[in-house]
């Protein structure tokens, strides 16, 4: 299995832009999360699905985010508008219910 | 509410020593308790967890954890610190009644040469 599947794996994008991560989970996991990592604020879950439905989205900074599972090997994290306080390290996980996580390479995102 | 604290930013280490990297929890019934790692520019790796059972858990690359009940800890263990364990280690728990990992706010672990 090719674990969780993450793109891109670097961003680098101007304020104001729409930026789109998109991440594949290992097949047959039916819960999928998203983190955002950072050194002032660690790691926070932003939001996660359990058989591709948004369970608590309560970690979600603002409007700006959005996140979709329309089936079960595909996920998006949206930003829009992005905002150089957006800047990151977005990283995927998914688990097949027994609260063991595994984790995507994660995504870089640069907002200049 | 369900808690993890990791009380040390960072831990040093000679090779060849032992090290501890401690966790605490705070949860209500039966704890599931876990621990990752994350090496410099990856995603969290699972290490081992603890469900029920045995108290010492043993897991990936040698580590292993105690499970403490009456000092409410999980501290993860090594025998013999390696420079390539240094990474940064996460102790983790369930939120209650939900998929959620709870995570505590990591550890970095430095092993000299």
């Amino acid at each position: 299995d090719a674990g969780v599947i993450q793109s891109p794996r670097h961003e680098v994008t101007e304020m104001g832009q729409e930026v789109t991560l998109r991440c594949k989970p290992i097949s047959g996991h039916n819960s999928l999360f998203w983190y955002r990592q950072t050194m002032m604020r660690g790691l926070e879950l932003l939001i996660y699905f359990n058989n591709n439905v948004p369970i608590d989205d309560s970690g979600m900074p603002e409007d700006r985010f959005s996140a979709k599972m329309p089936n079960a090997s595909f996920s998006t994290l949206k930003i829009q508008p992005s905002e150089p306080r957006d800047s990151a390290v977005y990283f995927c996980a998914s688990s097949p219910s027994t609260y063991e996580q595994y984790f995507g390479p994660g995504t870089r995102l640069t907002v200049t | 509410a369900q808690s993890v604290a990791q009380p040390e930013d960072q831990v040093n280490v000679a090779e060849g020593n032992p090290l501890t990297v401690k966790c605490t929890y705070s949860v209500s019934g039966n704890p599931y308790l876990f621990w990752y790692v994350q090496y410099p520019n990856r995603g969290l790796q699972f290490l081992l967890k603890y469900i029920t059972g045995d108290n010492l858990v043993k897991g990936s690359y040698g580590f292993e954890a105690e499970f403490n009940k009456s000092q409410t800890s999980f501290h993860l263990k090594k025998p013999s610190a390696l420079v390539s364990d240094s990474a940064l280690y996460f102790c983790a728990a369930p939120s209650y009644n939900t998929d959620k990992l709870i995570f505590g706010t990591g550890t970095r672990l430095q092993v000299f040469p």
